[in-house]
């Protein structure tokens, strides 16, 4: 059964820090999105990637093909980051095939 | 554009009751699904859309039903509701991976929809 698997699964952080999520499958894939959801509870897609790193903002996404990872960065974390990010892997080119791991719930303090 | 509408926000119903969940999409994506989301779990996957005419069952498809007679609109009817199918629905949108410069993929998601059975 194809998985994914982020950590951790809570984040506490202070304002400023550096933060990183990640996010493992277990099989290969075709691209993987990470999503924000915000605590009012609406989903917004921050990235889609297939290789290598994007960078918007301060956030950064990497992926690794080879070790079936990516990671989530969020440089210079502020309060209005808490959310819970949620990875997706993408099996094959149909949205039926689109597992989503459980989320990392983050919470950025003043 | 309005991206993906998703209706009613709220809905409380008795056990046995129906309803559908309205779904529409301004963006002409051809690939449209529905998915719950429960406490501890990730979003699985009810059913989803490639296009219009065109659907098929995800992870977890039991009790809801769909059809697609156009591209905009993916309307899940819950055809005797059950309190187990208390969840957040969201409903979400997108073009195909990679078939043309344009289509990058990218998930558009509906605001989501509560739903309570008691």
């Amino acid at each position: 059964k194809n998985e994914v698997e982020q950590s951790p699964q809570n984040l506490t952080a202070q304002e400023g820090e550096f933060i990183t999520i990640n996010c493992s499958y277990s099989v290969g894939i075709s691209a993987l999105h990470w999503l924000q959801q915000h605590p009012g509870g609406g989903i917004v897609s921050l990235f889609m990637l297939s290789s290598g790193k994007k960078k918007h903002g301060r956030l950064i996404a990497t992926i690794n093909i080879q070790e079936k990872h990516s990671s989530l960065h969020i440089t210079a974390s502020h309060p209005r980051d808490s959310a819970v990010y949620i990875c997706a892997a993408h099996y094959g080119g149909s949205q039926g095939n689109l597992i989503f791991g459980k989320g990392t719930k983050l919470s950025v303090k003043p | 554009n309005a991206g993906v509408t998703q209706t009613p926000k709220f809905q409380v119903l008795k056990t046995g009751q129906s309803m559908t969940l309205q779904c529409a999409q301004d963006m002409n994506h051809e690939y449209m699904s529905w998915y719950r989301q429960d406490p501890g779990m990730g979003l699985r996957l009810i059913h989803y859309s490639v296009g219009a005419g065109i659907t098929d069952q995800g992870e977890v498809p039991n009790g809801y039903n769909v059809s697609r007679s156009t591209t905009e609109d993916f309307p899940l009817r819950l055809l005797s509701a059950a309190p187990s199918q208390t969840s957040v629905y969201f409903c979400a949108s997108s073009s195909p991976l990679f078939s043309s410069a344009f289509d990058t993929g990218e998930l558009f998601f509906g605001e989501g929809s509560r739903l309570t059975v008691l």
